[in-house]
């Protein structure tokens, strides 16, 4: 994963919005994804965004793609407790077909 | 949907022995499974590309006789961790992809492998 990159941990308070940041290096994904891994379990696909898209809102989610900067963010409104998870930026390489997936970050929710 | 099932979920097993964990896709055909292993800073490595029918593909620094993998039907994948050893211990989830095409990946659930 070291060509997407993210902060390996994020802090909130439950209620507050959190913002989990991705940088990638493909210019020519044709989307990105966003993963959730919730304790001793695999990964779901949460969203994902077309690369000719700036933004995506999916109910508390929204996603906004910066294709100058390779910037990748993903937004949680409202968060809750059982948003509590490591969230993967993922980037598929269609030359290699495969995904890089970045390290991962851990969003914790205090009270 | 697309599931993916894995088994077992965690095995526990001596070192020197060898332990073979399942993936299946369950309302699906997969073309291409993937095997990742997640270490306990929670990155996850690709291991290898399975392809139905033919030879996985490793990544680089994966030893293919350590991690046996066979893609027998377009539905089943499994991984062999042969001769394990405690540092084999580790989290290891497979994929599936639904069409040659398309790039979207659905995860099975992981299994937890402890080598005593």
């Amino acid at each position: 994963g070291e060509d997407v990159e993210q902060s390996l941990f994020l802090s909130v308070r439950e209620g507050d919005s959190s913002v989990i940041n991705c940088t990638y290096t493909d210019s020519s994904s044709t989307y990105l994804y966003w993963y959730k891994q919730e304790p001793g379990a695999g990964l779901q696909l949460l969203t994902y965004i077309f690369s000719n898209m700036d933004m995506k809102q999916d109910q508390r989610l929204t996603v906004l793609l910066n294709k100058k900067d390779k910037h990748l963010s993903l937004r949680i409104a409202d968060t809750q407790t059982g948003d509590s998870a490591i969230y993967f930026c993922a980037e598929p390489r269609s030359s290699a077909s495969k995904i890089i997936f970045g390290s991962g970050t851990r969003l914790s929710i205090r009270p | 949907g697309a599931v993916v099932s894995q088994h077992p979920s965690r095995v526990i097993c001596k070192s020197g022995t060898s332990v073979k964990i399942e993936c299946r896709s369950l309302d699906f055909q997969a073309t291409t499974m993937f095997w990742y292993r997640q270490f306990p800073k929670q990155s996850l490595m690709l291991m290898a590309t399975s392809n139905e029918g033919s030879k996985a593909t490793y990544e680089q620094g994966v030893e293919k006789d350590k991690f046996l993998i066979n893609h027998a039907s377009l539905t089943l994948s499994t991984l062999t961790v042969t001769s394990a050893h405690p540092e084999d211990s580790s989290f290891y989830i497979c994929s599936a992809r639904k069409g040659v095409s398309t790039d979207t990946q659905y995860f099975g659930p992981g299994t937890r492998l402890t080598v005593l």
